[in-house]
């Protein structure tokens, strides 16, 4: 069965410790990739999206991530995190490239970010 | 881009009764899904409700314990019918606009507890 892992599902940084968030993703085709954040007491956003292309992505609010298909890996990361980065973050795939767009999600790994 | 209502935000419901979610989109969609997201637990899709036809349920869910309504394209309802304390949940609409490469819109959820 498709299935979406992040190996994290807390992690606990201070302000200006560099993040990576792992996450790895089982369906042997071609995929659409996302990385959706929520912060307290707000609903899912998306930071980025891979859909074809350059395998680095950048998102929002200084985030990118980077597609690595020999791994099935999608990681997301930030060189410098704030405390405004206090959320929980969903990695997302959508197997295949076509209209139905159904998402497969991981848990979601939980940020706290220390001042 | 679009721009998600969910109602109730939450609520508290006894054993047994029904519960009925709405989700109002801001933009005509052609695919609304509907999501739920247990207790420290990923996203998982219940169904997708297409306009004009029934809604197409994943599996582990049904139709008589989650009927989906989806009267326009702007609007869908979801309840959750003879609930349990195990249907305590978030439970999350979402929708994509377009209908390939784009990304999901996410309502605020309902977070629903059953006593």
């Amino acid at each position: 069965a498709q299935s979406v892992s992040q190996h994290n599902h807390h992690v606990i940084l201070s302000e200006a410790a560099s993040l990576e968030l792992g996450c790895n993703y089982s369906y042997g085709g071609t995929v659409n990739l996302f990385w959706y954040v929520q912060y307290p007491g707000q609903h899912l956003q998306l930071l980025l999206k891979y859909f074809s292309g350059d395998p680095l992505v950048k998102g929002i609010k200084g985030f990118e991530a980077e597609f690595i298909k020999s791994k099935f890996s999608f990681n997301l990361r930030k060189p410098s995190v704030q405390w405004s980065d206090t959320a929980e973050y969903f990695c997302a795939v959508k197997p295949g490239t076509g209209g139905y767009n159904k998402l497969i999600f991981g848990a979601g790994t939980r940020l706290a970010v220390h001042p | 881009s679009a721009v998600i209502s969910q109602k109730p935000s939450r609520d508290i419901c006894q054993r047994g009764t029904s519960l009925t979610i709405q989700c109002q989109v801001d933009s005509q969609v052609t695919m609304m899904f509907w999501y739920r997201q247990q207790p420290g637990q990923s996203l998982t899709l219940i169904a997708t409700a297409n306009q004009g036809s029934e809604a197409t349920y994943e599996s582990g869910f049904v139709i008589d314990k989650f009927p989906i309504s989806r009267p326009n394209l702007t609007f869908s309802t979801l309840t959750v019918s003879n609930m349990s304390p195990e249907d305590s949940s978030i439970y999350l609409c979402s929708v994509v606009v377009g209908n390939t490469n784009t990304e999901a819109f996410f309502g605020q959820g309902t977070r629903l507890t059953v006593v």
